[in-house]
């Protein structure tokens, strides 16, 4: 079985500054790790995605993140905070081969200071 | 394509009644997912589908809640009878082979 912890659930940042979220998983088989981001009253949205290629990866609005397997993490992170990155972001791991089903960590949301 | 749309989009009811949540998935989209929002719990996984068979109810809390796929392009999630605790964000989301799409989500409220 998987399991997602996110170390956090409320981060603040001011405006211009690095965007850190932490996401660490556990999984028998090589995972699948995903960032989700969802804004108010709204659904979930796809960030980006790890799937046993680049351990970087690049997603939309300038977030990237980085498999580490040594330390069963993927955390998120984006260089300088801008205000419409406020929102809550969700990481989920999949087993891989094929299962297709996502479990998710509990959520962090990120608030951006002015 | 319009996305995985869900309705209704807010449902306040009475304890004890009968609530049906609604959802269109992606046209294509072979695997349908029915995730449960809550602050305490965060998203859980009730049920989810392949090619209009359900493959996983683990995640179904009670016998008070059943999940339907008649086809393709339609499912179900029922709550019969509905209790207060049962409030919550209950969301649909369709599968490619790449990724989930989400719908909007239904707020229930059970009063």
């Amino acid at each position: 079985a998987q399991s997602v912890t996110q170390l956090g659930s409320h981060v603040s940042v001011s405006e211009g500054a690095l965007v850190l979220l932490r996401c660490n998983y556990s999984s028998s088989v090589p995972p699948y790790l995903f960032w989700y981001v969802q804004y108010p009253n709204q659904g979930l949205q796809l960030l980006l995605k790890y799937t046993s290629a680049a351990t970087l990866v690049k997603g939309i609005n300038g977030f990237e993140a980085e498999f580490k397997k040594s330390e069963t993490s993927f955390h998120l992170t984006k260089p300088s905070a801008h205000m419409s990155d406020a929102a809550e972001y969700f990481c989920a791991v999949e087993s891989g081969a094929g299962s297709y089903q996502l479990t998710f960590g509990k959520g962090t949301k990120l608030s951006v200071i002015p | 394509d319009a996305g995985v749309i869900q309705s209704p989009r807010h449902e306040v009811t009475e304890m004890g009644q009968e609530v049906t949540l609604r959802c269109k998935p992606i046209s294509g989209h072979d695997y349908l997912f029915w995730y449960r929002q809550t602050m305490m719990r965060g998203l859980e996984l009730l049920i989810y589908f392949n090619n209009n068979v359900p493959i996983d109810d683990s995640g179904m809390p009670e016998d008070r809640f059943s999940a339907k796929m008649p086809n393709a392009s339609f499912s179900t999630l029922k709550i019969q009878p509905s209790e207060p605790r049962d409030s919550a964000v209950y969301f649909c989301a369709s599968r490619s082979r790449a990724e989930a799409f989400f719908g909007q989500g239904t707020r229930l409220t059970v009063v």
